[in-house]
């Protein structure tokens, strides 16, 4: 099994800042990662595939990049709306699994 | 656009099993590109993915659940559902429904469906 880690748990900013979300795989995954953003009681909503691709509607300020091991989700101005839970998720080839990262928690400060 | 509703009991026995249903509108559940998945999320707990289904009925499933979990495609009612066997109160999740992009690339849900919440508990 696959496992990402994600850090930090919880990350403190202001809005305007810049926010930079790490995600590391216990082995490579290539560039299959993809990037979630939930709000509470909300599902979660797709905001980067294959580790640098915008969802459809995702604001330019949201960017992924990295591959192999090493993942990061940046916002580069942070907005009101930003702060919620983010977790990546990569799928391995076999065994054919899916994982998710236990999640960063972007609050405000 | 593309919409996913999940639907069943809220409140599920010890040892039962639990049953939902997915229901897909404004797209159809046949389309050749994408499988349809399910993830859980225990109370203020991340994210596990439980298992997806292609419109042909092929599956597969998270190895740490595949004894007990079974999912399948009604493909003229543009549904699929997932039955988790012998439950206890570690089932207890919201659970949703999303479909599932993926193939040469890498995987990933969207839409998601709103959740619902099983509660395992007598």
């Amino acid at each position: 099994e696959i496992v990402l880690t994600q850090s930090p748990a919880t990350l403190s900013l202001s809005p305007g800042e810049r926010a930079t979300l790490s995600c590391r795989a216990s082995q490579s995954v290539s560039s299959y990662l993809a990037w979630y953003q939930q709000k509470p009681g909300q599902a979660p909503r797709l905001l980067i595939y294959d580790a640098s691709n915008r969802a459809t509607g995702i604001p330019a300020r949201f960017s992924g990049s990295g591959s192999g091991t090493d993942f990061t989700l940046t916002i580069s101005s942070l907005e009101p709306e930003d702060f919620a839970v983010y977790y990546c998720q990569q799928r391995s080839n076999w065994p054919p699994e899916i994982t998710f990262g236990q999640g960063t928690r972007l609050e405000i400060k | 656009q593309l919409q996913l509703q999940e639907s069943g009991p809220g409140l599920v026995k010890p040892s039962e099993t639990l049953s939902l249903t997915c229901t897909v509108s404004g797209g159809s559940i046949s389309s050749s590109s994408y499988y349809w998945g399910w993830i859980r999320q225990p109370p203020g707990k991340g994210l596990e993915w439980i298992g997806s289904i292609y419109y042909s009925g092929s599956t597969y499933y998270n190895p740490s659940l595949k004894s007990r979990v079974t999912i399948s495609v009604d493909t003229s009612k543009n549904q699929f559902s997932l039955k988790l066997s012998s439950v206890t109160a570690a089932d207890t999740a919201v659970y949703y429904c999303a479909r599932h992009s993926g193939g040469n690339s890498g995987d990933w849900f969207d839409p998601w469906g709103q959740g619902t919440l099983v509660t395992v508990s007598s």
